[in-house]
């Protein structure tokens, strides 16, 4: 069965600072990975996603992610963060189950704070 | 714009109440999900459906039950809520072409059951 791991609950960062968040996968197929963010009392947003075109993919607000087949990980990370980049951040593997279901199985989260 | 529409952000219920959470889509797609979230666990899909009348269980099926007589609407039922029911409960349809498509969101209904 497909799933993934997300290293470290809660990742603490200085503004302007490195984020880097973890994601490591387990998948006996090429697998598709998405990011997700969460913001306080909101749901899901969509952050960017992998799907085998291209390996160091771009998303929105600055992150972005790399597909390591070898590390079987898929890392997101953002140069500098901003205040505003504090959020819950869910790491989702689809699972392969043929036909037409397209089911996300998710990671338990990573909440990124950010210090002034 | 895409939109994917709770009934309900912030419900309280009783014990053994029968409680209903609706979602609706706008884009006439076929695959739509109920997750539930709770802290350190991540999301859990509940039930996903990928047509009208079709459906199949996720991970955590136990204590609830779906409905979708239209493609638009997908419903999640308790049939008699419990305490271990608190939780927040996520609608999601998939959007975009083929086997790269993502889930889209609503913003989630918050249920507490006393």
């Amino acid at each position: 069965a497909q799933s993934v791991t997300q290293l470290g609950s809660h990742v603490s960062v200085s503004e302007g600072a490195l984020v880097l968040l973890r994601c490591n996968y387990s998948s006996s197929v090429p697998p598709y990975l998405f990011w997700y963010v969460q913001y306080p009392n909101q749901g899901l947003q969509l952050l960017l996603k992998y799907t085998s075109a291209a390996t160091l993919v771009k998303g929105i607000n600055g992150f972005e992610a790399e597909f390591k087949k070898s590390e079987t990980s898929f890392h997101l990370t953002k140069p500098s963060a901003h205040m505003s980049d504090a959020a819950e951040y869910f790491c989702a593997v689809r699972v392969n189950s043929g036909g037409s279901n397209y089911k996300l199985t998710f990671g338990k989260g990573t909440l990124l704070t950010v210090n002034p | 714009d895409v939109k994917v529409t709770q009934s309900s952000r912030y419900l309280v219920k009783r014990t053994g109440e029968k409680v209903f959470l609706e979602c609706v889509q706008d884009m006439d797609h076929e695959n739509m999900f109920w997750y539930r979230q709770d802290p350190g666990l991540g999301l859990r899909l509940i039930y996903f459906s990928y047509d009208v009348k079709m459906k199949e269980k996720g991970d955590i099926p136990e204590g609830y039950s779906v409905s979708r007589e239209k493609k638009e609407r997908f419903s999640l039922i308790l049939e008699s809520a419990s305490t271990n029911q608190t939780s927040m409960y996520l609608c999601a349809h998939r959007v975009g072409q083929g086997r790269t498509g993502e889930l889209f969101f609503g913003e989630g209904s918050r249920l507490t059951v006393l």
